[in-house]
């Protein structure tokens, strides 16, 4: 099975700061027949389901704003708030898909 | 608007099974995928497996095999999630979370469910 490592477990960064979340899986989910990426990235809030934000490494979901980015190849992957906002505290999740699916362990996102 | 509605919360004893419910709107169900994941109390999320609604296969976490049943009902646009033999660690919020695709399961989860709590107590 492929285990998702996240760092930090938790960071607080000033509004209007940024924020980068690192995810680190135990292989590769780069798929060579199609040079895709298999890894999402999600945003949970308290009481909330998971929320997607970005899928194939660094597409951003439909309607996510544009502050968050993801990059990252192969078993390195970033999520990046450019400019935290107020609405940004939530946990994060990285996700494989690559083989039976898993998650990281979750990075917890708070204002300074 | 794309839309999965779960069954309410349950609380079942140690032994016994448990039968979750996701209703899908605003989409051709059989033409996408439908994964569940478990979410245990200051746990990571956990995938339990998929169904292609279009046909009905279906993969399961080898760690859930032999306990749990994923299956669906095209009429009514509906996805079930079985899972017996429970014991207290199976005490979780279990999500329905559908895949952009119904050809595999090797895709991401695009709208979920708002989760169904199920309490395992003797």
């Amino acid at each position: 099975d492929i285990v998702m490592t996240q760092s930090p477990d938790s960071l607080a960064v000033s509004l209007g700061e940024r924020a980068t979340i690192n995810c680190k899986s135990s292989q590769s989910v780069l798929y060579s027949s199609n040079n895709k990426n298999y890894l999402a990235w999600y945003q949970q809030k308290p009481g909330q389901p998971p929320k997607l934000l970005t899928y194939w490494a660094s597409t951003r979901e439909s309607g996510v704003p544009d502050r968050f980015s993801g990059s990252g190849s192969g078993t390195d992957f970033t999520l990046t708030i450019s400019s935290l906002q107020a609405e940004d505290v939530a946990v994060y999740y990285c996700q494989q898909y690559y083989s039976t699916s898993s998650f990281g362990q979750g990075t917890k996102v708070e204002i300074k | 608007q794309v839309q999965l509605v779960q069954s309410g919360a349950e609380v079942k004893k140690p032994g016994a099974s448990v039968k979750v419910s996701c209703k899908a709107s605003g989409y051709t169900f059989t033409t996408y995928g439908m994964h569940w994941v478990r979410q245990a109390p200051g746990q990571r999320l956990e995938w339990m497996g998929w169904i292609n609604a279009g046909n009905g296969n279906t993969r399961y976490s080898q760690k859930f095999q032999g306990r749990v049943t994923i299956t669906r009902d095209t009429s009514a646009s509906t996805a079930y999630m079985e899972l017996s033999s429970l014991r207290s660690e199976d005490t979780a919020v279990y999500y329905c979370a559908r895949a952009p695709r119904a050809d595999n399961s090797y895709y991401y989860m695009d709208v979920w469910g708002k989760g169904t709590t199920v309490t395992v107590s003797s």
